[in-house]
């Protein structure tokens, strides 16, 4: 079954420290994986994803994550943390072109504080 | 419109009321999703509708739930007979079909408290 874990329910991370949020999948065939950020009383936006090529997308707001196809990771991370970006994130994927179901798959949601 | 878009923002109902939610998807996309988010909670997937295919219904919690989409476009979630525990934020989102690379878009939600 297809799947996608974001093993850690919350990180606490001091501003201006880098922050990373982990995001592990199982899917067969080539993914289409994505990140999601979702502030308080708003729907969900969207941060970046990959597709295919270079394994270091980079996205809005400062994010960037990384794909990492021998350990079926996304990890999303910034440099240099704002407590602005305090809110919750969620890794996504999406089965490749051979998959005839293509639905997204939503992790539970990792809740990010920045601590001033 | 240049967003997803979904009516009402709040609505709050009686216990035992019926309840219409409505998702106006961005123009062109062909699939459409439908989830529920308890607060500050995950997604949970309802339903989901891709083009003229039969609707992928396995997410809907029971039989008070439903939801339709006329001319492959606009999209109403109905819940009868309201129960407390149905008070959440109902999601809708939008994407192209093609080869699944798409980005998937969300509306604000349409918050529902069942009193």
């Amino acid at each position: 079954a297809q799947s996608v874990a974001q093993p850690e329910d919350q990180v606490n991370v001091a501003e201006g420290n880098p922050l990373t949020v982990k995001c592990t999948y199982s899917v067969s065939g080539n993914p289409y994986l994505f990140w999601y950020v979702q502030y308080p009383n708003r729907g969900l936006q969207f941060l970046l994803k990959y597709i295919t090529g270079d394994n270091l997308v980079k996205g809005s707001y400062g994010f960037e994550a990384e794909f990492n196809k021998s350990q079926t990771s996304f990890h999303l991370k910034k440099p240099s943390a704002l407590v602005s970006d305090s809110a919750l994130y969620f890794c996504a994927v999406r089965p490749g072109i051979m998959n005839r179901d293509d639905k997204i798959i939503f992790g539970k949601g990792t809740r990010l504080h920045i601590l001033p | 419109g240049a967003g997803v878009s979904q009516s009402p923002s709040n609505k709050v109902t009686e216990k035992g009321k019926d309840v219409e939610l409505r998702c106006d998807p961005i123009s062109g996309h062909t699939a459409l999703y439908w989830y529920r988010q308890s607060l500050g909670q995950g997604l949970e997937f309802l339903i989901y509708f891709q083009g003229n295919s039969a609707p992928d219904k396995s997410g809907l919690p029971s039989d008070r739930f439903s939801a339709e989409r006329t001319g492959g476009s606009v999209s109403t979630l109905t819940i009868q007979r309201t129960q407390q525990e149905d008070s959440a934020v109902y999601l809708c989102a939008s994407s192209l079909r093609e080869i699944s690379g798409n980005t998937i878009y969300f509306g604000e939600g349409s918050w529902l408290t069942v009193v």
